[in-house]
């Protein structure tokens, strides 16, 4: 079965350390999205990408990238974790035909 | 930015009752709404979609639209305690990026 998957799914790192989540979906889906989810704010958009090459900016882009090299993968770097980054981090990818979003299982980061 | 509101809850219903979770937007062009379910420690799973005023039920739940209000909800009859979840209203934007709501958490008494 088609899937997306995440990893790691937990990371304890330190403040100023790079940090680098992994996505890969096997549906071929060109939409995928990066969220943080926060108590009290529910999800909100990091990056998003509509395909190979092409990278947006999110509501919350500031401290974070993405790249997308190929339609499977979209890798969410943080390039120097702050302690405000702490937070359970969702990929997504859209199934056009459907209307769908389907979610990854979720990495959860903590910045000390 | 397009908003979505919910009430955090927590909302309690005893078992077999109807559980109403309410959301309002903000941006009066939206034309696409979803609700998801998201169980502690799991990820958002899709629960039914919306486009047109109206009803539209898929067996216990029921997606109610109202765009002249800008308020979108749904119900769930019968409620089971393996409903308990917390429950995200979400619009889509342009481009398919999906807005969410905070969500709202629904606990079923048995």
């Amino acid at each position: 079965d088609a899937e997306i998957t995440q990893s790691p799914r937990h990371k304890i790192t330190e403040t100023g350390r790079q940090v680098t989540l992994a996505c890969h979906q096997t549906w071929n889906h060109n939409n995928m999205f990066w969220y943080r989810q926060d108590l009290g704010h529910g999800l909100r958009l990091i990056h998003y990408s509509y395909g190979v090459q092409d990278t947006n900016k999110g509501e919350v882009s500031d401290g974070y990238s993405v790249s997308r090299s190929n339609t499977e993968d979209l890798p969410l770097t943080l390039e120097s974790a702050a302690s405000s980054q702490t937070s359970v981090y969702f990929c997504a990818s859209f199934d056009g035909n459907t209307g769908e979003l389907f979610f990854g299982e979720g990495s959860r980061l903590t910045v000390l | 930015q397009k908003e979505v509101e919910q009430n955090s809850g927590p909302l309690s219903v005893p078992e077999g009752a109807i559980a109403s979770l309410n959301c309002t937007y903000s941006d009066r062009g939206s034309q696409s709404f979803f609700w998801y379910r998201q169980y502690s420690g799991k990820s958002p799973e899709l629960i039914m979609f919306i486009y047109s005023n109206g009803d539209k039920e898929d067996g216990r739940f029921t997606a109610q639209l109202n765009k002249a209000s800008q308020y979108v909800s749904l119900l769930i009859r019968d409620s089971q305690p393996s409903d308990s979840a917390t429950y995200l209203c979400a619009v889509m934007e342009y481009g398919n990026k999906l807005v969410f709501g905070a969500g709202t958490i629904l606990r079923v008494k048995s």
